[in-house]
């Protein structure tokens, strides 16, 4: 089955500073998808990316697959309070990187943002 | 825009007890999933359903059982509580394939404790 690897397993930062989050897995990533949890609450879904190379971007979060398609990671720049919580990778199993329901996850990165 | 609603939201169970957690979606989505939570252990996936009527296994599926008799409801069952199944529960939701992106939507989540 799929392992999904994430580093930091922990991460603080200052307010204002750039931070990465890195998801590796032990088989191809065909469908790569980043969550965001805030404590007490659900996951909510950030970007999917699938094709080698590729890097979707959304506010001040940028993703990116590698062309081998077993890494990805995901940036922030300049973090912001708001931007903590938890950040899980999740990966489908079928070549067409549809979830169809169900999604491997890291055990995902605990980022605090001091002001 | 009530997405993926799970009742109830905190639990508290003595072992051997029984008890559902419900999970209803009004997104009429085909796929629905239960996964848990556990610090330092991502998400683990339970059970899954690819549409009424059809249930299958997921990664940790024992001491827990699912139906799905509607598109909507997707309850989960535990059978006799042990203290191992202290964790916190997410049901999700996803369209079908054929289109670009089909990501999981959580609900918020149910946190079970058993003594």
């Amino acid at each position: 089955s799929q392992e999904l690897e994430q580093s930091p397993q922990s991460l603080i930062v200052q307010e204002g500073k750039n931070l990465t989050i890195n998801c590796t897995s032990s088989k191809t990533l065909y469908g790569l998808y980043w969550y965001k949890q805030k404590y007490g609450e659900g996951l909510i879904f950030l970007m999917m990316l699938q094709k080698g190379g590729e890097e979707k971007s959304h506010e001040k979060i940028t993703a990116k697959l590698d062309e081998k398609k077993q890494q990805s990671s995901l940036h922030i720049t300049a973090s912001q309070p708001s931007h903590a919580g938890i950040y899980l990778c999740g990966a489908a199993s079928n070549a067409g990187g549809t979830s169809y329901g169900k999604l491997t996850f890291g055990q995902g990165t605990i980022l605090t943002v001091h002001p | 825009n009530a997405g993926v609603t799970q009742t109830p939201k905190f639990q508290v169970l003595k072992t051997g007890q029984s008890m559902t957690l419900q999970c209803a979606q009004d997104m009429n989505h085909e796929y629905m999933s239960w996964y848990r939570q556990d610090p330092g252990m991502g998400l683990r996936l339970i059970h899954y359903s690819v549409g009424a009527g059809i249930t299958d296994q997921g990664e940790v599926p024992n001491g827990y059982n699912v139906s799905r008799s509607t598109t909507e409801d997707f309850p989960l069952r535990l059978l006799s509580a042990a203290p191992s199944q202290t964790s916190v529960y997410f049901c999700a939701s996803s369209r079908s394939p054929g289109r670009n992106n089909s990501p999981l939507h959580f609900g918020n989540g149910t946190r079970l404790t058993v003594t």
